[in-house]
């Protein structure tokens, strides 16, 4: 299995400021048809996991754009330009490559 | 709009049974693979299951297979998780996700407990 690992466990980010997270992977996620199957999610408290970023660094539907993501291979970063309030929860990076899917442990952001 | 509406969570004992029921609507259920991911109280996300979209290929975590079976319904736009032989460590919020995770349901919860 695939094994994803973030950092850091948490954040402390005063608002307005940047925040970034990494998420390593065990085994490239390039695929033979050229894309990269990194995805993010971002849980806000109380609610379902909800999409950020799709293939390294593609913003889904609705998604502001403070929110970039890079990296390619097994080396990759979720940016936020700059925090605001509703930013708050838990970030995970999750492979889509492999069957299982596997997720980071998660990130968590707070307000300072 | 996109919606996924999970149902069929609640209080079991160990070693029982339960049945999961993920509606969905909004889109074209019979184009898209679907999962089920579960998450412990205060722990992250667990993938469990997969289905793709005409049933041919199934997948299933190291921890459930054996115990849950994914299915689906076209007719009825749903899929399914039968979840037998429940331990306590299967207490969790267990979501559907449509394809790579795009979308989620609100979640329902299971507790496994005497």
């Amino acid at each position: 299995d695939i094994v994803m690992t973030q950092t850091p466990t948490s954040l402390s980010v005063t608002p307005g400021q940047p925040a970034s997270i990494s998420c390593k992977s065990s085994q490239s996620l390039l695929h033979t048809d050229g894309k990269t199957y990194l995805y993010w999610y971002l849980q806000k408290p109380g609610q379902s996991p909800q999409l950020l970023i799709y293939e390294v660094f593609s913003r889904f539907s609705g998604v502001p754009d403070r929110f970039s993501g890079s990296g390619s291979g097994t080396d990759f970063t979720l940016k936020i330009s700059r925090v605001e309030a509703e930013d708050v929860g838990v970030y995970y990076c999750m492979q889509g490559i492999h069957l299982p899917r596997t997720f980071g442990q998660g990130t968590k952001v707070e307000i300072k | 709009e996109v919606q996924l509406v999970e149902s069929g969570g609640g209080l079991v004992q160990p070693g029982g049974s339960l049945r999961l029921s993920c509606a969905a609507s909004g889109f074209t259920f019979s184009y898209y693979s679907m999962n089920w991911v579960r998450q412990a109280s205060g722990k992250g996300l667990e993938w469990i299951s997969y289905i793709n979209n005409s049933s041919s290929a199934i997948y299933y975590a190291d921890s459930v297979r054996g115990r849950f079976t994914i299915s689906r319904d076209k007719a009825k736009n749903s899929v399914y998780l039968q979840m037998n032989s429940l331990r306590d460590e299967d207490t969790a919020v267990y979501y559907c996700a449509r394809g790579t995770m795009i979308d989620w349901g609100q979640g329902t919860r299971v507790t496994v407990s005497s």
